[in-house]
């Protein structure tokens, strides 16, 4: 069963540092990686995919990267904002596209102080 | 933003009553999902669908029941709820299947079994 792990927990970190993300998940027969951000109360919004066959996706800020043979992923955030603040999530879907869904880590709760 | 609407945001309900969520969508996407967010556990999969009247088990189905008679309402039915039923919960909508497929979710619904 596939399971996928996201280090740190938590992270405090000041505004303007530049931060990573871990996340790593135990089958590497994956579909493709998500990172999804919660903020307090709402829903998950997707942030950057990236397909088995990638290396690694841009989004301003943002850069996911993914290493499927190790099973590890880092989201990094470049010079952090307090707007950031927020709830980080990982998602694996498996080899065979199969409609079942996302496997999600625990996720990473992100705070940026001003 | 994804059209995904949940209804009711939020709910207090008795032991033993049954609750009905639904999940509404604008986006006519083929696949619709159910999962429920708990401390400690992340996001779980209960029941997921891929067409009208086509649904399947995920993770955590026991004590959930699921109906899709129309393309945009997927419903979830808590038979009899329980205290441990308490989570929040949210719907997602994907396209089709695929590597470079996203998944979209709703704002979620809290529900409260007391």
């Amino acid at each position: 069963k596939q399971e996928v792990t996201q280090i740190p927990a938590a992270l405090s970190v000041p505004e303007g540092e530049n931060l990573v993300l871990n996340c790593s998940f135990t089958d590497s027969a994956i579909y493709n990686l998500q990172w999804f951000r919660q903020d307090p109360g709402k829903g998950l919004t997707s942030l950057l995919l990236i397909q088995s066959s990638q290396r690694e996706q841009t989004s301003g800020r943002l850069n996911a990267s993914l290493d499927k043979s190790s099973g590890r992923s880092t989201l990094y955030i470049a010079a952090s904002q307090p707007g950031d603040s927020a709830t980080y999530l990982c998602a694996v879907s498996e080899w065979g596209g199969g409609a079942d869904g996302l496997t999600f880590g625990k996720g990473t709760h992100l705070i940026i102080q001003p | 933003d994804a059209g995904i609407t949940q209804s009711p945001r939020h709910k207090v309900t008795e032991t033993g009553t049954p609750v009905t969520l639904r999940c509404h969508q604008t986006e006519n996407h083929r696949y619709m999902y159910w999962y429920r967010q708990d401390p400690g556990h992340g996001l779980r999969l209960i029941h997921y669908s891929y067409g009208v009247k086509d649904t399947d088990k995920g993770e955590v189905s026991d004590g959930y029941s699921v109906s899709r008679s129309k393309t945009e309402d997927f419903l979830l039915t808590l038979e009899s709820a329980t205290s441990s039923q308490t989570s929040v919960y949210f719907c997602a909508i994907s396209e089709q299947l695929g590597p470079g497929n996203t998944i979209y979710f709703g704002e979620g619904s809290w529900l409260t079994v007391v």
